[in-house]
């Protein structure tokens, strides 16, 4: 199964608002709204911060929102701040039962 | 809170196989799916497989079939993961998970994978 595809970097400056990109198929992300995020802080694993496409587990800021259209899933981050700077990829759930991730997508915080 | 303990850092030959074991605690083993992750250094997450630790169904990445075995011992409250044939490319840090419904929740501590000749 081929991976699903995130810009390589997104930068912007504290207080600013991003949005990754998550772009895969009608055999995923189209399909199903199993559409997960993942935070990753260098040298960690890696933190659930998304799921099912809207969903955000307790404790996770609400400066977090998730969102799909279509074949793609979008994640928005809102008043950026500096701990926010970390690697983020998204996960789905595939028609073949298996999963996938995305090829990742470093934010930086000017 | 669920805490998941794996094995230590190995380093293999290539063409040999690694054993890698995750033993959960803190609460019930069994019905959950355990997935593997693996990430190579400076690299994505690449999705490996996942257990089924009630009933020991399994599904293993395409990019995969027919090198990794995912297994459980659920005496054991343990889930391994053996990956054959060894290339260069197979160095990472590899994780093991527990979903709840489709999504990651719990990850491992990782373990350092090394394939040198």
């Amino acid at each position: 199964q081929s991976v699903l595809t995130q810009p390589a970097s997104v930068s912007a400056s504290p207080g600013q608002s991003i949005t990754i990109s998550c772009t895969g198929s009608s055999s995923d992300i189209g399909d199903y709204d199993y559409v997960s995020w993942y935070q990753q802080h260098a040298g960690a694993a890696p933190k659930l911060i998304i799921y099912e496409v809207t969903r955000r587990p307790s404790g996770v800021s609400n400066r977090f929102s998730g969102s799909k259209s279509g074949n793609t899933a979008s994640l928005f981050v809102s008043g950026l701040q500096a701990e926010d700077e970390a690697d983020y990829y998204c996960f789905s759930y595939t028609s073949t039962s298996a999963y996938v991730f995305g090829t990742g997508t470093k934010v930086t915080v000017l | 809170q669920v805490r998941l303990v794996q094995s230590g850092t190995e380093v293999k030959k290539p063409g040999s196989s690694v054993k890698v074991s995750c033993k959960a605690s803190g609460d019930i083993f069994a019905p959950y799916t355990m997935h593997w992750v693996r990430q190579a250094p400076g690299q994505s997450l690449e999705w490996m497989g996942w257990i089924n630790t009630d009933n020991g169904n399994t599904r293993y990445s395409q990019n995969l079939q027919g090198r990794v075995t995912i297994t459980r011992d659920s005496s054991a409250s343990t889930v391994y993961l053996q990956l054959g044939s060894l290339r260069f490319e197979d160095t990472a840090v590899y994780f093991c998970v527990r979903a709840s419904m489709k999504h990651i929740v719990f990850w491992g501590q990782g373990t350092l994978v090394t394939v040198s000749s």
